[in-house]
């Protein structure tokens, strides 16, 4: 099973601000299968990224996956209000699927 | 639209049974990978289990091999869960969640539902 592990567990920013978020696999994971979730309290998850770097349908321009083997990221440009959310990387493709513990990023 | 709907949560005791299902819209099914993953209260999420769209093909996390049930019907657009043996660490909303058929893996998901609520507890 790969592992995924996520930091920082939690992002303290203010709106404007750039997040960036670490995504650590515990072996080599094939970029086309990595994706990142967006999570609102009380809401379900929601794609931004795919295949590493490729943004879902309808996600703005300021989020951006990279990264390939066990180093991924996720970069947040210009931190608006509606961004502060918890955010899981997930590896797919082959089973089992795993996601990461999650990162939150909060308002400062 | 593209829209997941989730029923059949509840309250259950340990040892119980429970059936969950996923009524899906606006999509070609019989093309979807569809999957179940839970999320424990306060807790990450946990991808739980995969079923192929094409082929019916199906996958389990090892915390619920042998004790959940993984199934579709095409013909009505619908997947479900059969839950046996529950315990209370089964104790999560339950998600539906979609993506297209990949060819020769499983792919990510871009369609969630809302979720449903199982509790396991005497």
């Amino acid at each position: 099973e790969i592992v995924l592990t996520q930091s920082p567990g939690t992002l303290s920013l203010s709106p404007g601000e750039s997040a960036t978020l670490s995504c650590r696999a515990s072996q080599s994971v094939s970029s086309a299968f990595l994706a990142w979730y967006q999570q609102k309290p009380g809401q379900a998850p929601r794609l931004l990224i795919y295949g590493a770097s490729r943004r879902s349908t309808g996600i703005p321009d300021r989020f951006s996956g990279s990264g390939s083997g066990t180093d991924f990221t996720l970069t947040i440009s210009r931190l608006e209000a509606e961004d502060f959310a918890v955010y899981y990387c997930q590896q797919y493709g082959r089973s089992p699927l795993t996601f990461g513990g999650g990162t939150k990023v909060e308002i400062k | 639209e593209v829209q997941l709907v989730e029923s059949g949560g509840g309250l259950v005791k340990p040892g119980g049974s429970l059936r969950l299902s996923c009524a899906a819209s606006g999509l070609t099914f019989s093309t979807y990978t569809m999957n179940w993953v839970r999320q424990a209260p306060g807790k990450g999420l946990e991808w739980v289990s995969s079923i192929i769209g094409s082929n019916s093909y199906v996958y389990y996390a090892d915390s619920v091999k042998g004790r959940f049930t993984i199934s579709r019907d095409n013909a009505k657009n619908s997947l479900c869960l059969q839950m046996n043996s529950l315990r209370a660490e089964d104790t999560a909303v339950y998600y539906c969640a979609g993506g297209p058929d990949l060819v020769g893996a499983i792919n990510g998901f871009d369609t969630w539902g809302q979720g449903t609520m199982v509790t396991v507890s005497s």
